[in-house]
């Protein structure tokens, strides 16, 4: 079967810009997560979707990100305006259920110059 | 607040040597640890799991210990080869949570 596939796999913007990520979980998975990893230091949950619905946005930094899963299927993760310290390498992992691991993406590496 | 805490950024340890990674957790509500493996440009890899009411899985050259009254667990990887050189996350999570805490990773290097 197909693995998490994310788009793009890396992006370089200017602070103030717009970036939209992208996240195509592996077919028939309801849960779907996104996480971010800054700087080398640990990876932080973002938010969890089962099917379209947002079960737990707690970890969202702010009101500069916006995250969608239409219809259930892919995701997306909107960033605007882009600051400096959103800068890092943004995972989506997705599940059948949450009893085992996740499969991650191979992440999307934002740069914000 | 970290809850998942990994105080070796590194490790390096020759080839066929036992590598022990460890980990340090605060949450007395973790119930379920995780370990995951990355190597450069991918995703990180579920690489072995263990649930609060066991002290010990194993899975073929991997094994996690589990010490809840100290809040610690640890990967050992035995014997190390060239190919388990990555990143080693530790990961936790309560019992109807499926959001992951992770810690902020150890770099294993194998020697030749």
């Amino acid at each position: 079967e197909a693995g998490v596939t994310q788009f793009p796999s890396h992006s370089v913007i200017e602070k103030g810009q717009t970036v939209t990520l992208r996240c195509d979980p592996i077919s028939g998975h309801d849960n779907l997560y996104w996480y971010r990893r800054v700087m080398g230091k640990e990876i932080k949950f973002l938010l969890h979707f089962v099917k379209e619905s947002k079960q737990d946005e707690s970890g969202m930094p702010n009101n500069r990100f916006l995250a969608e899963r239409t219809g259930g299927t892919y995701s997306t993760l909107k960033v605007q305006p882009a600051e400096l310290e959103d800068s890092g390498v943004y995972f989506c992992a997705s599940s059948q259920d949450g009893n085992y691991g996740y499969t991650f993406g191979s992440g999307t590496r934002l740069t914000v110059v | 607040d970290q809850q998942v805490k990994q105080n070796s950024p590194s490790l390096s340890v020759q080839e066929g040597r036992i590598s022990i990674l460890n980990c340090d957790y605060t949450n007395s509500m973790f119930d379920y640890f995780l370990w995951y493996k990355k190597y450069p440009a991918e995703g990180p890899t579920f690489l072995i799991s263990i649930s609060s009411i066991k002290d010990k899985n194993e899975d073929g050259r991997f094994t996690v210990f589990l010490n809840k009254s100290a809040k610690h667990l640890s990967l050992h990887i035995v014997p190390s080869q060239p190919g388990d050189s990555a990143v080693y996350f530790c990961a936790a999570r309560g019992s109807n949570d499926y959001k992951l805490s992770f810690g902020a990773g150890t770099t294993v290097t194998v020697r030749a």
